[in-house]
């Protein structure tokens, strides 16, 4: 069966730092990859998503970056964080090919900018 | 831009009450999810519908689509405080195209 991994969990950063969040998936292969941020136990905003290795999708402008360097780890990075940049972030995948769709998300990582 | 409204924002009810929450859109979808988040928690998928007119039930729970596949509903029989969480839906596009999600309604229910 699949299963999606987040790392960390949580995460207290200062203002000015830089951050690394790294998503994994086990169990498919070529799916496609998806970096969500929630903000107060509302709505989610997609961020990016990927249809395969370097292959990166930016849906919002802002000091976030994110890679994929192998077919199934997805990393959402940013050089100097900003207070607004505290939130939920989740990742997500599906797979990659067409019919059902239905997409799964990781436990997320609560990232807090101090 | 594909839009998806849903409603309402928020519901408290007591336990053994029935709800129903909606979740509408102008653009037509090829297939429609529902998920459930709880609090520090990533959402579960709990039901993808695809045809227009489909009903799906899970326990206590019933899902439909609408016949023209714009619109879907949710709704819980006798609710219980394990209901409780942020129900989310998201509609389907073709291809790649990333799902679409609905800001989603808060629901609690008190024992």
């Amino acid at each position: 069966s699949q299963t999606i991994h987040q790392w960390p969990a949580t995460l207290v950063q200062p203002v000015g730092s830089p951050l690394s969040l790294e998503c994994t998936v086990e169990g498919t292969s070529n799916p496609n990859l998806y970096w969500y941020r929630q903000a107060a136990g509302r709505g989610l905003q997609l961020l990016f998503y990927s249809v395969g290795i370097g292959q990166i999708s930016s849906e919002v402008p802002q000091n976030l970056s994110a890679s994929r360097p192998q077919d199934r780890q997805f990393i959402l990075s940013s050089k100097k964080l900003l207070l607004s940049d505290s939130g939920f972030y989740l990742c997500a995948w599906r797979t990659g090919t067409s019919g059902l769709y239905e997409q799964y998300f990781g436990p997320g990582t609560r990232l807090t900018v101090t | 831009t594909q839009l998806l409204e849903q409603s309402p924002q928020f519901l408290s009810i007591q336990e053994g009450e029935n709800l129903t929450v909606y979740c509408n859109s102008s653009s037509v979808f090829s297939s429609l999810q529902w998920y459930r988040q709880e609090p520090g928690e990533g959402p579960v998928l709990l039901v993808t519908v695809v045809t227009g007119g489909e009903v799906k039930k899970l326990k206590r729970l019933t899902f439909q689509f609408g016949d023209a596949r714009k619109d879907s509903s949710l709704h819980i029989t006798a609710a219980q405080p394990g209901d409780t969480g942020l129900y989310l839906c998201a509609g389907a596009g073709s291809g790649n195209t990333p799902l679409v999600f609905g800001k989603g309604t808060r629901l609690s229910v008190i024992a």
